[in-house]
This record gives structure tokens, sequence and C-alpha cells, in this order.
């Protein structure tokens, strides 16, 4: 079974410019998280989707920060315009019926 | 609001110890306790799920136990190895929720050879 696919795994982007992040979760997992994870900290829920449908975003900087799950299977995460502070690990899980979370290798932003 | 700590932040031991790591959340009323491994670089491995019912789970060297009362879970690693170095990740869900997860900061472990 593939797990979840994360892409680009790392990118570099100067302050003020866009960046996107695309995640494909395990095949039939109908919940898909974002997560953010700064150095030494654990990973921070941003927006949980079930199938097409963002279900909590209150976490989620809506001035800066957008979401999207086509379809109800991949999702995007969007970030414009880029800040110094959102330097981190972007990472995107998945779930079927279960509670357990499966995560991908995340993206590593740097924004300089 | 949902709080996890765990302690120690950073863990050094020899190989072939057992250790234990601990994890403490704030509100007991959970519907489960997951332990996630963090390999550098890498995402989040899932190890061990306990449901509220349970007391503990165990696969391989790996033992988790929660007590939902004292707000508490271990995760025991006997005779531990250096490839179990890696950072080590308790996760609840925030209260009143069952699918989302609060985690901890995680035990960065490192297995001496």
């Amino acid at each position: 079974e593939a797990g979840v696919v994360q892409s680009p795994r790392y990118k570099i982007i100067e302050k003020k410019q866009p960046v996107a992040f695309w995640c494909n979760p395990i095949s039939g997992h109908n919940t898909l998280y974002w997560y953010r994870q700064n150095l030494g900290q654990g990973p921070e829920l941003l927006i949980r989707y079930e199938n097409e449908e963002a279900v909590d975003d209150s976490q989620l900087p809506k001035d800066r920060f957008s979401a999207e799950r086509l379809k109800g299977v991949d999702s995007t995460l969007k970030i414009q315009p880029a800040e110094l502070g959102d330097s981190a690990v972007y990472l995107c899980a998945s779930s079927p019926s279960s509670y357990e979370q499966y995560f991908g290798p995340g993206t590593r932003l740097t924004v300089t | 609001k949902q709080e996890v700590t765990q302690i120690p932040a950073a863990l050094s031991v020899p190989e072939g110890e057992n250790l234990v790591l601990n994890c403490s959340f704030t509100d007991s009323a959970i519907y489960n306790l997951q332990w996630f491994r963090q390999d550098p670089g890498k995402g989040l491995t899932s190890l061990l799920l306990i449901q509220s019912s349970q007391r503990e789970q165990t696969s391989g060297r790996l033992n988790a136990s929660l007590d939902k009362s004292s707000g508490r879970s271990t995760l025991y690693i006997a005779a531990s190895q250096p490839g179990d170095s890696a950072t080590y990740l308790c996760a609840v869900p925030p209260s009143g929720s069952a699918r989302q997860l609060t985690f901890g900061s995680g035990t960065q472990l490192t297995v001496l050879p």
C-alpha cells in the first residue's frame, strides 16, 4: 500500500513570494489533515478535511493561507505571501474510518 | 484546552538499556492516545494507538500504557538499539474531538552503540 505522498520535499523562497504544497493521501482515506511543525515542536493542526469539506480550519491563518481538496482526494495548501515566520515543515496526514493517522514525509519550507 | 507535555526533552542511553518515555495530558476525557516516531527530516510513523478503554498496547519491544485518570502515558522500550534513535511524540485528541490530535514536543532519543 502506497503511503501519503507530498511534494515538493524542500522549498526555499524569498519572503512575500507565494508557495504551494501538494498532498496525495492513502487511497480510500476520507479524512485529510495539514499540520505545521516548527523546529523542536510537535505538529500543530492547520486544517482537517472530511472528503472535500473543511470541517476544522480554526487554526489556519486565513489572511495568507488557503487550502483546497478537490474531489475529496488530493489537497493543496497555499501561502501567499510567505513571511519569515512561515519557515517550518508542513505535514499532510490521512485517516480511514478509524482514528489512526498516517503521515507523509513533509515539505520543509525555508523563507529567506 | 488540551495540553500535552513530554519529559524528558532529550535522552541518551547505551545500547541494550531498557527505557521509559513519559507523556502527560491535561484533559483526561480522551478517546485515545497515540505514540509516534519521527526520524530526522522524515514524517511521523505511528507506533501504537491505545483506545481510552485500554490500559496498554504492545508491539515488539515497545509497550505503551495509559492511565486516563492521572492524565499519563508511558512508552517502554526494551533492549534499546541504535536504530531506535529518533524523536518520539505522543498525541491525544483535543477536548471534545476524536479525529484530531494535540501533540507533545517530543523526546529526542539517542541510543549509543
